[in-house]
């Protein structure tokens, strides 16, 4: 099974409007972070977001927030008030465990496209 | 935030020749690194995990002996092409770990091979 599934290869958003990327996790881990990067055309990976597993508040920082559903094995990233620079890749990653060794995996990407 | 560099950050090489390509943390120790391969409109593809001071651990499918990782110290880690042939034309992409949050990666802005 995949550990992290994007179900969205592309979407189109208004500028100035909000929009939701959307993610799912599947691990049986109970210590757990998950991830969100922007990879712009340039192909560096910009950390946006972290979520853990054993946080209860959802994550915020500045336009870019984390609707973490533990239930549900959710993790989608909420960009608020779009800008024509937030056109990139955006992926999701989970790392289990916390330790330095422990791998990420990626989901397979989101292409977002604001419109003028 | 930490500071992962990556050099060269484009090369092209002649199929048959090798080609190395480090990754280093600048202002952090890294204990470990780990390098990830991406194919345009893809997701990140990891192909190895090295620790410092130790053999890397490679992703299924990945062949050892034609992707060389040596992580020799905590601030560089090194991914030798050897015998390249136009297939391993790929976006190279290293990040380390082991920085001011043990769950965080930061990655290298990335080496774009051509094997011509």
């Amino acid at each position: 099974a995949q550990k992290i599934t994007q179900t969205q290869p592309g979407m189109f958003v208004q500028e100035k409007e909000a929009v939701t990327l959307d993610c799912t996790y599947d691990t049986s881990d109970q210590s757990y972070g998950l991830f969100w990067y922007k990879q712009p055309s340039s192909g560096e990976m910009i950390f946006l977001i972290y979520q853990g597993s054993y946080d209860e508040q959802n994550a915020t920082e500045g336009r870019y927030s984390l609707n973490f559903q533990k239930a549900r094995k959710s993790a989608n990233l909420v960009i608020s008030a779009s800008q024509l620079g937030d056109s990139a890749m955006y992926f999701c990653a989970m790392r289990e465990g916390i330790g330095n060794f422990n791998k990420f995996y990626f989901g397979s990407g989101t292409k977002l496209n604001v419109k003028p | 935030g930490a500071v992962v560099s990556q050099h060269p950050s484009w090369v092209i090489c002649k199929s048959g020749t090798s080609v190395k390509i480090e990754c280093r943390s600048l202002d952090f120790q890294a204990t470990t690194m780990f390098w990830y391969r991406q194919f345009p409109k893809q997701s990140l593809m990891l192909m190895a995990t090295s620790n410092e001071g130790s053999k890397a651990t490679y992703e299924q499918g990945v062949e050892k002996d034609k992707f060389l990782i040596n992580h020799a110290s905590l601030t560089l880690s090194t991914l030798t092409v050897t015998s390249a042939h136009p297939e391993d034309s790929s976006f190279y992409i290293c990040s380390a770990s082991g920085g001011q949050g043990t769950y965080e990666q930061y990655f290298g802005p990335g080496t774009r091979l051509t094997v011509t």
